[in-house]
């Protein structure tokens, strides 16, 4: 596609559901990336891949936070048992590499009930 | 530790004024990137520039013009005469020249009336 998608735009989940945000990227960018925005704050990293690598997750919040990006494209990040500090918007973001330019998504916007 | 602040939270101004967004980093890195996103009702995060900390030259883009001052640390954003689809949040952001994560200031938020 043109841009990065994210799915689904916005969820609602009861506290303990457990949800799974997908980022489909720009294809070909081997870097991805996500990100937490909480209301009214700029985003904050979660965790980076390189291709199917993930190279760092030390902004995953706890461990009940999971991404994967099995085949080097679509990426999955996973929260199990939600809680409702966990409400935030998720954004996914590509380059082609690091430093460069990224491409975000419109996000999914999570709310914890 | 990298930290960006973005001491405005919100500004409004008439359609056809000059605004302008304050930035101010903190960074050990001797060589660093910085950014400016805007970021429209759509949610997404778009690039607007992106400045290497050994250029300290001005750039001016359009009606959009940034002054980068490293002795102060600062990366101020202007918007010459803004227009009503200038109205967003403008986010500021740093990251090493090494590194892949950006480190973004809370925001301001623009509006911009007719």
């Amino acid at each position: 596609g043109a841009g990065v998608s994210q799915s689904p735009r916005y969820k609602v989940a009861k506290r303990g559901q457990d949800v799974a945000l997908r980022c489909d990227p720009i294809s070909g960018h081997v870097s991805l990336f996500w990100y937490q925005q909480a209301l009214g704050q700029g985003p904050e990293f979660l965790t980076y891949f390189q291709n199917e690598a993930q190279l760092d997750k030390s902004g995953l919040p706890s461990d009940r936070f999971f991404a994967e990006r099995p085949e080097g494209s679509v990426s999955t990040l996973k929260i199990q048992r939600t809680q409702q500090e966990d409400s935030a918007v998720y954004l996914c973001a590509s380059s082609s590499g690091s430093g460069i330019e990224l491409f975000f998504g419109s996000g999914t916007q999570l709310s914890v009930l | 530790a990298q930290k960006v602040t973005q001491a405005q939270t919100e500004i409004s101004v008439v359609e056809k004024e000059d605004v302008t967004l304050d930035c101010v980093y903190e960074t050990r890195d001797t060589t660093y990137y910085l950014f400016w996103y805007k970021q429209p009702p759509s949610g997404e995060l778009v690039f607007l520039i992106r400045r290497n900390s050994f250029d300290e030259q001005n750039e001016i883009s359009g009606r959009y013009s940034w002054n980068f001052q490293k002795s102060t640390s600062s990366f101020n954003f202007t918007i010459t005469a803004s227009q009503v689809v200038d109205s967003a949040v403008y986010f500021c952001a740093l990251s090493g020249v090494n590194d892949y994560k950006l480190s973004f200031g809370a925001g301001t938020t623009v509006t911009v009336r007719a």
